[in-house]
């Protein structure tokens, strides 16, 4: 299947601090990415849809002026947790849709962010 | 998108066929049935999908009912290694909306 990487893996930072989580379509060109969040003993959460070049598409209750999602080009998109609260720990999971073909939705590996 | 349901946990033998039940009774006639498994502290990794044809690749086949309100997941030879929560999802075809959408999933775990 098609590879989706993130960085980093895995994030320690302190209260009140900016964290920036890149997602990369390494083999295929994605037109939407996903961003989801998972807490323990959870399933995934969707937390934004974005297109290419477009605005994000946030869940209800998601903040967008908290989650910053940037989706520049056709492999890369960032999510940017700004002031960071302990509440906010949690796995950020990435995933990419390929813009042809069977329109596979695949994921990244996963963040792991750790807010002291 | 349609809900799923699915048992919260299953176990088989190793080496053993594991047959994962779902059901999706409200699935609309353009509504891919997609499977997805999750190993712990991992991103969900794509299995298999299929709209009302029986399906089947190097990981598992998918069995759709012919009224498609369920379907089984079928691992033929279950390794220690595919002890990992399952999720079954149906999800609208192309479109900017379309998305997955997480239940909780069935966990299974093979036994040696």
């Amino acid at each position: 299947g098609a590879v989706v990487s993130q960085h980093p893996s895995r994030v320690i930072c302190k209260s009140g601090t900016s964290v920036k989580i890149e997602c990369r379509s390494l083999d295929f060109q994605a037109t939407t990415m996903f961003w989801y969040r998972q807490f323990p003993k959870q399933s995934l959460m969707l937390m934004a849809t974005s297109n290419e070049g477009s605005k994000a598409t946030y869940e209800q209750g998601v903040e967008k002026d908290k989650f910053l999602i940037n989706h520049a080009s056709l492999t890369l998109s960032t999510l940017t947790v700004t002031s960071a609260h302990p509440e906010d720990s949690s796995f950020y999971i990435c995933s990419a849709r390929e813009v042809a073909g069977r329109e596979t939705q695949y994921f990244g590996p996963g963040t792991r962010l750790l807010v002291l | 998108d349609a809900k799923t349901t699915q048992p919260p946990s299953m176990d088989c033998a190793e080496g053993r066929a594991a047959n994962l039940p779902c059901n999706h009774s409200t699935i609309s006639g353009n509504e891919y049935v997609y499977w997805y498994r999750q190993i712990h502290s991992q991103g969900p990794q794509y299995i298999i999908h299929g709209l009302k044809n029986n399906e089947t690749n190097e990981m598992a086949s998918l069995i759709i009912t012919e009224d498609r309100k369920s379907s089984t997941l079928i691992l033929p030879h279950a390794t220690l290694r595919d002890t990992a929560v399952y999720y079954c999802i149906v999800r609208a075809p192309t479109g900017a909306n379309s998305k997955l959408t997480f239940g909780k999933g069935i966990t299974l775990s093979v036994r040696p």
